[in-house]
């Protein structure tokens, strides 16, 4: 069966220092990726999706990047956090235009 | 169910009731539509989807409702238990080779015992 991993659970930062959020699927090959960010009681912001290695498209601006190194990995970072970018950040994973499936989540505080 | 503002709409319903979540999407061309369930601290987990081809699809006690006229879908949970209690979103898919989904702002259900 499929499997997502995210980590770290949780993340409190200084502001000004970098991010790196870690995603990965196990049990299934070549799948789409997502990271999302959700504010509190608030709905979820589509911020990146890759359809495949080094596929990367952004959906915001924002001084966040991701980057697809290899098939099921899937990584979000940021040169130098800032306040807003606390949320919880959510990977998801699909096939095709199917459901996508979620990972546990990131929450990260800056500080 | 309808999203207003910034903050969740909200519903209430004693445990063993029914439970309906409405929700509006926007593009009238979206083709594929998922109900998600989302408790605090986790990540959204997946329900039941539909297809624009379909009106009614069935689950194990949820049931989906799809009126492609004015563009709404309901969410129904029957014998609704303590444990329904989370935040449910409706995502919509416009199909083709854009792989995206676009999420609703979610409705925050309680289930009283």
């Amino acid at each position: 069966s499929q499997t997502i991993h995210q980590w770290p659970a949780t993340l409190v930062q200084p502001v000004g220092s970098p991010l790196s959020l870690e995603c990965t699927v196990e049990g299934t090959s070549n799948p789409n990726l997502y990271w999302y960010r959700q504010a509190a009681g608030r709905g979820l912001q589509l911020l990146f999706y890759s359809v495949g290695i080094g596929q990367i498209s952004s959906e915001v601006p924002q001084n966040l990047s991701a980057s697809r190194p290899q098939d099921r990995q899937f990584i979000l970072s940021s040169k130098k956090l800032l306040l807003s970018d606390s949320g919880f950040y959510l990977c998801a994973w699909s096939v095709l235009d199917r459901e996508q499936y979620f990972g546990p989540g990131t929450r990260l505080t800056v500080t | 169910g309808e999203s207003v503002g910034l903050h969740l709409p909200t519903l209430s319903v004693q445990e063993g009731d029914n439970s309906i979540i409405n929700c509006a999407y926007s593009n009238s061309a979206s083709d594929y539509f998922i109900w998600y369930k989302q408790e605090s601290g986790k990540g959204p987990q997946f329900i039941i989807d539909i297809r624009s081809n379909m009106d009614k699809r069935q689950g194990q006690r949820v049931t989906v409702l799809l009126n492609k006229t004015v563009k709404h879908l309901s969410l129904q949970i029957a014998a609704t238990q303590p444990g329904d209690s989370a935040v449910y979103f409706c995502a919509e898919n416009s199909g083709g080779s854009n792989y995206k989904l676009t999420f609703g702002k979610g409705t925050l259900l309680t289930v009283n015992p």
